[in-house]
């Protein structure tokens, strides 16, 4: 079975400050790896995703994540942060051995990103 | 391009009710997958549906819980008797045809935040 493990449940940093946000995975097959932001009130929307090639992986609003496999990680990072950033972040694995090869994901239980002035 | 839609956004029911949440997916996609999330928690997978067959159902309550897309219409996720444990924040998302590959990909909608009474 997989599971997602986000190690922060809360992250405050200042504006302009670099952040990351950490997540560890199990699975004994190959995964996906994903991050999805999820504003007040709303749904998720996909940040990022990693499902081979090049470890490091690029997103929308500046963030990017580093697929590690020695580690099982997917911890997702930001040069510099902005007020508008702050929302909750969850990462998310899946495999293609769900039922009539479903991507189901498994999520963390989330991290919310607070961004002070 | 209108993305996935859900209705109505917020519902409120009395102890011993029934609850109806709508989800109409992205045009052109056929896999619907619904999904719960308690307060400072993550979202657990409850079905996967494409039209007219439901494939994964791992997540679904034995009783009370039903759902359903037909061939014509949106995805109905039905919970029978609600109780107060059911108050939660329901998400809906779809994915692309496996033909068109990205079946990966999940794209949310809004969700339904359901209160029970």
């Amino acid at each position: 079975a997989q599971s997602v493990t986000q190690l922060d449940s809360q992250v405050p940093v200042f504006e302009e400050a670099p952040v990351e946000l950490r997540c560890n995975y199990s699975s004994s097959v190959s995964v996906y790896l994903f991050w999805y932001v999820q504003y007040p009130n709303q749904g998720l929307q996909l940040l990022l995703k990693y499902l081979s090639g090049s470890t490091l992986v690029k997103g929308i609003n500046g963030f990017e994540a580093e697929f590690n496999k020695s580690q099982t990680s997917f911890h997702l990072r930001k040069p510099s942060v902005h007020i508008s950033d702050t929302a909750e972040y969850f990462c998310a694995v899946s495999d293609s051995r769900g039922s009539g090869g479903s991507y189901i994901p498994t999520f963390g239980r989330g991290t919310s990103l607070i961004v002070h002035p | 391009n209108a993305g996935v839609m859900q209705n109505p956004r917020h519902l409120v029911r009395r102890r011993g009710q029934e609850a109806r949440l709508r989800c109409s997916p992205v045009k052109g996609h056929s896999h619907v997958y619904w999904y719960r999330q308690l307060p400072e928690e993550g979202l657990k997978f409850m079905v996967y549906l494409q039209k007219e067959n439901i494939i994964d159902e791992s997540g679904m309550p034995k009783e009370r819980f039903s759902a359903e897309f037909p061939k014509e219409g949106p995805s109905i996720l039905r919970i029978q008797q609600v109780v107060r444990g059911d108050s939660a924040a329901y998400f809906c998302a779809s994915s692309p045809p496996s033909d068109r590959g990205q079946r990966d990909t999940q794209y949310f909608g809004p969700g339904t935040r359901l209160t029970v009474l």
